[in-house]
């Protein structure tokens, strides 16, 4: 099953920075989805974006996804010590199974 | 609060041993899913529920089985527990169709150890 993978896996940055994370998957898919998770617990669904749909924008959030290049974007504007947290993003199978599969993460850590 | 409740929060066992993890989804939600998360293994996905019925299966072995009962809760089975077991393992719901814009919403989480 194909498997979203993010990158980098760790980003360390400053308060009032932007942080941008990558994530690549190998087959067609139906949405890619992003999700927060703090340490040790559940995750938080941040966004969805369609495949048919290039760019979202969700509060300091915005993703972008190129399918001819099986990639997509996470960039969080002004971040805050709050924002430190791994996120992961989600692909299904456009062959219809329904299932997000998680990528590793990227963990980051935003220093007040 | 994502409004899915697991319980426990933490359990130790033994190696050997058997044991069952409770998972509520949110009110509406048919769908309810497993996940396992390891630190070598990332966040994998194990089974499926679809109001009573299994939908979809995933890297689930053999020693492990779930259910959705008429309620809607689900339960995970781990048995003949291993020292490889230990991880955090999740549920989620999704609210229905349970079709291609599956949002999904997690639960805390209950923490395994395998002693």
């Amino acid at each position: 099953s194909q498997q979203g993978e993010e990158d980098p896996q760790a980003l360390s940055i400053q308060e009032g920075e932007n942080a941008t994370m990558n994530c690549s998957y190998k087959t067609s898919i139906n949405n890619l989805q992003w999700y927060r998770q703090n340490s040790g617990r559940g995750l938080v669904h941040l966004i969805l974006i369609r495949s048919n749909e290039r760019e979202k924008h969700s509060g300091r959030l915005r993703v972008t996804l190129d399918t001819s290049k099986k990639s997509s974007s996470l960039l969080i504007t002004a971040s805050r010590a709050a924002d430190t947290a791994s996120y992961f993003c989600a692909t299904d199978d456009s062959g219809g199974s329904y299932i997000p599969t998680f990528g590793r993460g990227t963990s980051l850590i935003v220093h007040p | 609060d994502s409004g899915v409740t697991q319980t426990p929060k933490h359990l130790i066992t033994a190696t050997g041993q058997r044991v069952t993890l409770r998972c509520s989804p949110r009110s509406g939600d048919l769908s309810v899913y497993w996940y396992q998360q390891s630190l070598d293994q990332g966040l994998q996905f194990l089974i499926q529920y679809y109001n009573g019925e299994e939908r979809a299966k995933g890297n689930i072995l053999e020693r492990f089985s779930a259910q959705q009962f008429p309620d809607l809760h689900s339960e995970l089975n781990l048995s003949s527990l291993e020292l490889g077991d230990s991880a955090l393992y999740f549920c989620a719901s999704s609210p229905p169709p349970g079709g291609t814009y599956n949002e999904q919403f997690f639960g805390p989480g209950t923490r395994l150890t395998v002693l």
